[in-house]
């Protein structure tokens, strides 16, 4: 069975606060996501990568980074959270699309910036 | 703009009936369509996923069909229970990889009993 963890279930940060998300996968995948999940809105790119150190803006990179220093771990960063970064972080993952199409995807984090 | 509208937001029905999700998608060009469930506070499960030559595939009690050439697919589920209570997100792929993937809202179905 794949399995996506993530650090946090839910998180509550001050704003200004840096704010790290960890996702781990156990299925040796090259490649994962980022994204954030908001009502109404449907879930949305923040940043992906292909492969260790590598990594590539999605829809919506502004006031986030990321990192892969691991194959299996793959973090994402705010600098400095504020209110509006206030939703749902997804984490995902899967092998390149010439093996499969499948994502598999973590809990989430609920994350709140007050 | 790519987009893909789902239909109904939310729906409720009881125990044991049968119900369709629908999505339609503007997405082009087109690779795969997927369908995910999501229960509350959870990551999407993904149910099926199509390419544009298959028009039908089933996954125990669900089954997806895709029509390509008015862009539009559907989820049936058989004989609902109540853990069925999710949302239903459809998910459209405008090229070979995962990093163009465009999102439905859901449909939010709630079985009761």
């Amino acid at each position: 069975d794949v399995k996506v963890t993530q650090s946090s279930r839910y998180l509550v940060k001050r704003t200004g606060e840096k704010v790290f998300l960890e996702c781990v996968q156990d299925m040796d995948h090259e490649n994962m996501f980022w994204y954030r999940q908001d009502p109404g809105l449907g879930l949305r790119l923040i940043y992906f990568s292909y492969d260790v150190k590598m990594k590539e803006k999605g829809d919506i990179p502004e006031g986030y980074s990321v990192s892969r220093e691991k194959k299996e771990r793959f973090s994402l960063i705010l600098e400095s959270a504020s209110t509006n970064q206030t939703s749902m972080y997804l984490c995902a993952s899967g092998l390149p699309p010439d093996l499969s199409y499948e994502q598999y995807f973590g809990p989430g984090t609920r994350l709140t910036v007050t | 703009k790519n987009q893909v509208e789902q239909s109904p937001q939310s729906l409720i029905i009881l125990e044991g009936k049968n119900c369709t999700l629908q999505c339609n998608y503007t997405v082009s060009p087109f690779s795969n369509l997927r369908w995910y469930k999501q229960d509350t506070g959870r990551g999407p499960v993904s149910l099926t996923i199509m390419t544009f030559s298959e028009n039908t595939k089933s996954n125990g009690r669900y089954t997806a069909t895709l029509d390509a050439d008015t862009k539009q697919s559907s989820l049936h589920i058989t004989a609902s229970q109540l853990s069925d209570s999710a949302s239903y997100i459809c998910v459209v792929s405008g090229n070979f990889g995962n990093e163009k993937l465009t999102f439905g809202t859901g449909t939010r179905l709630t079985i009761i009993p």
